[in-house]
């Protein structure tokens, strides 16, 4: 059994489109985070949820939006994609302040 | 603001060869740390972590990691690696009261065979 889930593996899309990346954790798990790893492997957090209420919210441009419909999920929708938003997104999940688990990660390319 | 740093960017080695990688943070509170590795292609995996007690802490595959306090650090070490030692490694810290789990650059170790 997968720990965390992310659905699509890939994604290929144009700019300007909508997308969405789902996310699920059977760990039961209060936390679940968004991070985006660029091209030199740097991980950047996005966005945190406890409990489905947002907590954490960096600097991300509004275009992208996450929706937590329960504390297992935590979706992220992005609008109108840009070129820039080519990276991979890793969700994750945790409880408290203890280790985190990752999904394995959709690689999102906008071309 | 919290920041974590981790000094090395590139290593190669020998396999055999002994390992430290370097991690220090910037939060002066009792904080829990981590290391991860993300293998080629994969999604991040834990090494080891630390919340309290015994600074030095043992993780899978012969890793350690010794927390100094009076350093703000965190370091990583093998004594011998492996070929499939070749990855990329993450330190990562949390505020014991925080909610935002806070990630390194990163290391990407190369282990010539």
């Amino acid at each position: 059994d997968t720990a965390v889930s992310q659905t699509p593996k890939y994604l290929v899309t144009q700019m300007g489109n909508d997308k969405s990346i789902k996310c699920e954790q059977n760990l039961g798990h209060d936390t679940m985070y968004w991070y985006k790893q660029d091209s030199k492997k740097f991980l950047k957090i996005m966005f945190s949820y406890n409990n489905k209420e947002l907590i954490i919210n960096e600097t991300v441009p509004n275009r992208f939006s996450p929706k937590s419909p329960d504390k297992a999920h935590l979706n992220l929708h992005i609008n109108s994609l840009e070129l820039g938003d080519s990276a991979v997104y890793f969700c994750a999940s945790s409880q408290e302040r203890a280790e985190a688990f990752f999904g394995q990660g959709t690689r999102l390319t906008v071309v | 603001a919290q920041s974590v740093s981790q000094h090395n960017h590139h290593v190669i080695l020998s396999e055999a060869a002994s390992l430290e990688l370097g991690c220090n943070y910037s939060y002066g509170g009792t904080v829990n740390l981590f290391w991860y590795v993300q293998y080629p292609g994969q999604h991040l995996q834990l090494l080891l972590k630390y919340f309290s007690g015994d600074p030095l802490v043992k993780g899978i595959k012969g890793f350690e990691a010794e927390f100094i306090k009076s350093k703000f650090s965190f370091n990583l070490r093998k004594p011998s690696v492996q070929w499939s030692d070749t990855a990329e490694y993450f330190c990562a810290v949390i505020k014991a009261a925080g909610n935002k789990l806070t990630f390194g650059g990163g290391t990407r170790v190369l282990v010539k065979p």
